[in-house]
């Protein structure tokens, strides 16, 4: 069971938008950085958000991220096939001090 | 340009150690972070624990206690985790990933710039 809870898959259309939610505690997401990683099948995450909203240099500003309260937002528009992945939120959790992940996200572009 | 390249594939034997190196190239090691993530097969990502070579701090998943030494050679720039005790419930893919802490701290503000760069990862197998 993961800290935080993230849908197990969402599907869109391509060149449709959508959204995958990441909901934590204020132990967690509700005092601490909120990462998002893309993992494209059989390779290594990649950071596509960090801070809740900024993109490292290199992403493109289709994907974007929000923060309120305890729960974080990634959203992808212009959908491509090849944003079919899994997406997987992060961040720190201060009572436990460890990092901690959503249990992912699987994004099918119809 | 930053890389992380980890050891090659394992298979151990239950009740034996494995150790897994993360050597860096580019940058500056003692700027960074290092952090580990295991995926077991058709899993999520899991975080196993955190090490700030330059102030000596680590940090373990508790799932881990006792099992995990997470260590960093800033002489060599290499990261290494070793975790003994193996099960087959340890089977999986193991990924060493950078946290910068050039212009932040990361002891303060941990995951700012979350995990920016991965390693390739390192397939490690438990059976008998």
């Amino acid at each position: 069971q993961s800290v935080l809870t993230q849908p197990p898959s969402v599907s869109a259309a391509p060149g449709q938008k959508v959204t995958i939610s990441c909901s934590g505690s204020s132990s967690n997401i509700g005092n601490n950085y909120v990462s998002w990683y893309q993992q494209l099948p059989g390779t290594a995450p990649k950071l596509l958000i960090y801070d809740s909203n900024k993109r490292p240099s290199g992403i493109p500003d289709r994907f974007s991220g929000s923060k309120s309260a305890t729960s974080a937002t990634l959203g992808i528009t212009g959908l491509q096939t090849g944003d079919e992945a899994d997406y997987y939120c992060g961040t720190w959790d201060s009572s436990l001090s460890a990092g901690v992940f959503g249990g992912g996200t699987k994004l099918t572009v119809l | 340009q930053v890389q992380l390249v980890q050891s090659g594939a394992e298979v151990k034997k239950p009740g034996s150690s494995v150790k897994v190196s993360c050597k860096a190239s580019g940058g500056t090691f003692r700027t960074y972070g290092i952090s580990w993530v295991r995926q077991a097969p058709g899993q999520g990502l899991e975080w196993m624990g955190r090490i700030i070579p330059t102030l000596g701090i680590a940090n373990n998943a508790q799932k881990f206690q006792g099992r995990v030494t997470i260590t960093a050679d800033k002489s060599t720039s290499t990261g290494y985790m070793e975790l003994s005790s193996l099960r087959s419930e340890d089977t999986a893919v193991y990924y060493c990933a950078r946290e910068d802490c050039s212009t932040i701290s990361c002891q303060y503000y941990p995951y700012y710039y979350g995990m920016d760069v991965w390693g390739q990862g390192t397939t490690v197998t438990v059976s008998s």
